[in-house]
């Protein structure tokens, strides 16, 4: 089954204390992106990647990082998280074309700061 | 810079009622793709429609139509006759030709009632 897969779905952790969103995807897909939704803002795209080892910002990325060296994978990781952090994350994933095709997302992870 | 507006921020209507989800977009592509998604009350997202920027044909799936209009930088959302699982956010959102910047709107809450 083609699919977007997010780690941990739900976590609660505390302000500073580095943590890692893992993403996968088994559909071979070139482009992968991070969000988060917040309340009234929509998506906001944090990084995105177009390729294995090609990474860069997107509107919000401050205070996150991200690596791609596998074509699957595309962890999120966030050294010194803050309260303002919290939120719902969507990873993403497209085919070749970037924005010309849908993006397939993964199922969220809430993410609590306190 | 891209922008998508959605300014109905929530709608509520009776089962069986036809509703209209507005969306109006800014860009300087001249190549550009324009999205629906739905996420439901369980989070995930779920893509609906793509339509590029030289189409702008109108699309009709089942219940659900859109109405593309360059002149007035638009790509309204209708269902007809709607359902109580037609409940949802409803996002809008738009890309660029090949890159990875997708801008989405702040997105619509739709409730329909029985």
């Amino acid at each position: 089954e083609a699919q977007v897969t997010q780690n941990p779905r739900y976590l609660i952790t505390v302000t500073g204390k580095k943590l890692t969103v893992t993403c996968s995807q088994n559909m071979n897909h070139e482009y992968m992106s991070w969000y988060r939704q917040d309340p009234g803002l929509g998506l906001r795209q944090i990084y995105y990647s177009m390729n294995v080892e090609v990474t860069d910002k997107g509107d919000v990325p401050e205070g996150y990082k991200v690596s791609r060296k596998e074509k699957r994978n595309f962890p999120l990781i966030l050294e010194s998280p803050s309260p303002n952090q919290t939120s719902l994350y969507f990873c993403a994933s497209t085919a070749r074309g970037g924005g010309r095709n849908e993006q397939f997302f993964g199922p969220g992870t809430r993410l609590t700061v306190l | 810079a891209q922008k998508v507006t959605q300014a109905q921020t929530e709608i509520s209507v009776v089962e069986k009622e036809d509703v209209t989800l507005d969306c109006v977009y800014e860009t300087r592509d001249t190549t550009y793709y324009l999205f629906w998604y739905k996420q439901p009350p369980s989070g995930e997202l779920v893509f609906l429609i793509r339509r590029n920027s030289f189409d702008e044909q109108n699309e009709i799936s089942g219940r659900y139509s859109w109405n593309f209009q360059k002149s007035t930088s638009s790509f309204n959302f209708t269902i007809t006759a709607s359902q109580v699982v037609d409940s949802a956010v409803y996002f809008c959102a738009l890309s660029e030709d090949y890159g990875q910047n997708f801008v989405f709107g702040p997105g619509t809450r739709l409730s329909v009632l029985p």
